[in-house]
């Protein structure tokens, strides 16, 4: 079993609807991130959790809306998006938001919006 | 502000042959830390390395070394004697005081090995 599991791995949807991506860790960590990941830019984080606190927020539109109900879930909720949110959006973990943490990553949600 | 440049998109190469990705950075601060993640095919990025600013001994694992050179503000990848298995897109991050805990990654260098 993989340490980060993300899903789903693909998801099209449409810009009227609400989807929700899903991230669980299994390795006790105590921070967890979302990134996107797109064709033409570098990878950005878009929001941290730690301990279930949401302590970073990237500038992301209100269109995404994350949500940690413990260290071990992380959901991104996603409704009224656009083209061009279209991309792979990663999920990782870390022990805690110390400076040196190396992130483990899931495998991410390849999102298609039409 | 901190950048990462991984000025290399995409390299080809032969199986057996040695390759090694550039990656340059800039920061303000003394105290950083680089790593290097791999993005195999399957999409998770796997942790490779971590070097703080202080440490500048380049790094041998197997097949994988690092070059460390702050007077250049570069942390240069070799794969030694390459594999098909070490296709994927590699990425350069850095990690700096004023960036808190933002990750900046660079653009990615996608590496082909063929047999």
């Amino acid at each position: 079993e993989t340490g980060v599991t993300q899903t789903p791995r693909h998801l099209v949807m449409g810009m009227t609807n609400k989807k929700s991506l899903k991230c669980e860790q299994h390795l006790g960590h105590n921070a967890m991130y979302w990134y996107k990941q797109s064709a033409k830019k570098p990878l950005e984080l878009m929001f941290v959790y730690n301990f279930k606190e949401q302590t970073e927020n990237n500038s992301v539109p209100s269109r995404f809306s994350p949500e940690c109900p413990n260290s071990s879930h992380l959901f991104l909720h996603l409704h009224t998006l656009q083209p061009e949110d279209s991309a792979l959006y990663l999920c990782a973990s870390s022990l805690g938001e110390n400076f040196d943490e190396k992130l483990f990553f899931g495998s991410g949600t390849q999102l298609s919006v039409l | 502000a901190q950048k990462v440049t991984q000025a290399q998109t995409e390299i080809s190469v032969v199986e057996k042959e040695d390759v090694t990705l550039d990656c340059v950075y800039e920061t303000r601060d003394t105290t950083y830390y680089l790593f290097w993640y791999k993005q195999p095919p399957s999409g998770e990025l796997v942790f490779l390395i971590r070097r703080n600013s202080f440490d500048e001994q380049n790094e041998i694992s197997g097949r994988y070394s690092w070059n460390f050179q702050k007077s250049t503000s570069s942390f240069n990848f070799t794969i030694t004697a390459s594999q098909v298995v070490d296709s994927a897109v590699y990425f350069c991050a850095l990690k700096d005081m004023a960036a808190g805990n933002k990750l900046t990654f660079g653009g990615g260098t996608r590496v082909l090995v063929k047999p």
